[in-house]
């Protein structure tokens, strides 16, 4: 079964410091997993991805991730926090269904990023 | 190339109607996703469907909601007798066979009064 996990449902940062919003995962093969960001009352858009090439993903608007598969995260980072930032940022991990070569999506609960003056 | 397009955005419904919901897939994607996000929560899978084809609708509510993807025209689902617990934002994503990354629309917000 997969899951996702992301450890904080609000994270507030000063704008110029460092953004770190965790996710842990579970998955029963290899994962591919997201960081898709919403904000509000928009759709969600890819931030980044990992598919089992380089660990460390680099993203849209300054964003990175790392994925460690001995701690099971994939925990995204910025080094430094802009006001356009505040969002929901939602971690997902991808896995084939059964029947063909469709993907499933998993969702973690959400994280919402609130950025300060 | 547009992204996945989905209407109306915004749907206000009395309880008892019915609400449709529409989604056109990115060009050259034959998947189809729909997902549903209440009030102050995560995004919940709802079904999965191919061209003609539903592959899993494990996360549909087994009464008054159905979906299709028919082999012409937009993916639909559909809301029969709403509620006020139905009211939510409804997002469709695509994607093409055998791909990994899902795109998503903008997503159509459902408010039944």
């Amino acid at each position: 079964a997969q899951s996702v996990t992301q450890l904080d449902s609000h994270v507030s940062v000063s704008e110029g410091t460092p953004v770190l919003l965790r996710c842990n995962y579970s998955s029963s093969y290899s994962p591919s997993l997201f960081w898709y960001v919403q904000h509000p009352n928009k759709g969600l858009q890819l931030l980044l991805k990992y598919t089992s090439a380089a660990t460390l993903v680099k993203g849209i608007n300054g964003f990175e991730a790392e994925f460690k598969k001995s701690e099971t995260s994939f925990h995204l980072t910025k080094p430094s926090a802009h006001m356009s930032d505040a969002a929901e940022y939602f971690c997902v991990v991808s896995f084939k269904i059964s029947s063909g070569s469709a993907r499933q999506l998993t969702f973690g609960s959400g994280t919402q990023l609130t950025v300060l003056p | 190339n547009a992204g996945v397009m989905q209407n109306p955005r915004h749907l206000v419904r009395r309880r008892g109607q019915e609400a449709r919901l529409r989604c056109s897939p990115m060009k050259g994607h034959s998947h189809v996703y729909w997902y549903r996000q209440l009030p102050e929560e995560g995004l919940k899978f709802m079904v999965y469907l191919q061209k003609e084809n539903i592959i899993d609708e494990s996360g549909m509510p087994k009464e008054r909601f159905s979906a299709e993807f028919p082999k012409e025209g937009p993916s639909i689902l559909r809301i029969q007798q709403v509620v006020r617990g139905d009211s939510a934002a409804y997002f469709c994503a695509s994607s093409p066979m055998g791909a990994n990354t899902i795109y998503f629309g903008e997503g159509s917000w459902l408010t039944v009064v």
